[in-house]
């Protein structure tokens, strides 16, 4: 069956200018979540959803930084006013349920802010 | 609170060798703990995982126990392969359901 897709799957912009990214989870999976791997770096925690709601902001950078979800499938991270260092690898994952469900990762999106 | 501490790269073996990559962890609670590995050009996915205490993941040859007293999940494979050479992933998840993941340690098996 389908894997996690996110689009796009590379994507270069100039400092300053609005990005969104898109994540198309596994169908029926209720957990969403959004990590960024910096080069040399692990993964670090950015914002889950369980259906459409976001118990869970904290691990946002800043008020840049914003998520949605709708009908509990697709997931948008939107990133506003982009600096250098949000260049990254933007990684999207889903699981059937929360708890003790393991993640089902996208292959992400590369984005590189000039 | 909850974190990953896993052996810092890069680990460089020949084939056949034998591999241990050490991660431990802090945690409240009982966590449920993973290894993912992310081979080059993929995404993440999962190896293998363990739930309690004593626990033993395995896949494709490799395996990790889930040691309690020692806060630990060490992953390990008795012959490495060219094909295994990725960058693996320790990560536990903990009530309230957020996923911890280590730095990533990076395995290249030379023939």
């Amino acid at each position: 069956g389908a894997g996690v897709s996110q689009s796009p799957s590379n994507k270069v912009t100039e400092k300053g200018k609005d990005v969104e990214l898109r994540c198309d989870p596994i169908s029926g999976h209720t957990a969403l979540y959004w990590y960024r791997q910096s080069l040399g770096q692990g993964l670090e925690f950015l914002i889950y959803f369980q259906g459409n709601s976001a118990p869970d902001k904290s691990g946002l950078p800043s008020d840049r930084f914003s998520a949605e979800r709708t009908g509990g499938s697709v997931s948008t991270l939107t990133i506003q006013r982009t600096q250098q260092e949000d260049s990254a690898v933007y990684l999207c994952a889903s699981s059937l349920v929360i708890g003790n469900s393991p993640l089902h990762f996208g292959n992400g999106t590369r984005l590189t802010v000039t | 609170g909850n974190s990953v501490t896993q052996m810092e790269g890069p680990v460089t073996l020949s084939e056949e060798a034998f591999l241990t990559i050490n991660c431990t962890y802090t945690a409240t609670g009982y966590p449920s703990l993973f290894w993912y590995v992310q081979y080059p050009g993929e995404g993440l996915q999962l190896l293998l995982k363990a739930t309690k205490a004593d626990d033993k993941g395995s896949n494709k040859g490799f395996e990790a126990t889930y040691r309690k007293e020692t806060t630990s999940f060490h992953l390990e494979k008795g012959s490495v392969q060219v094909s295994d050479s990725a960058v693996y992933f320790c990560a536990l998840e903990n009530t309230g359901n957020q996923f911890y993941f280590g730095t990533g340690t990076s395995l290249t098996v030379i023939p």
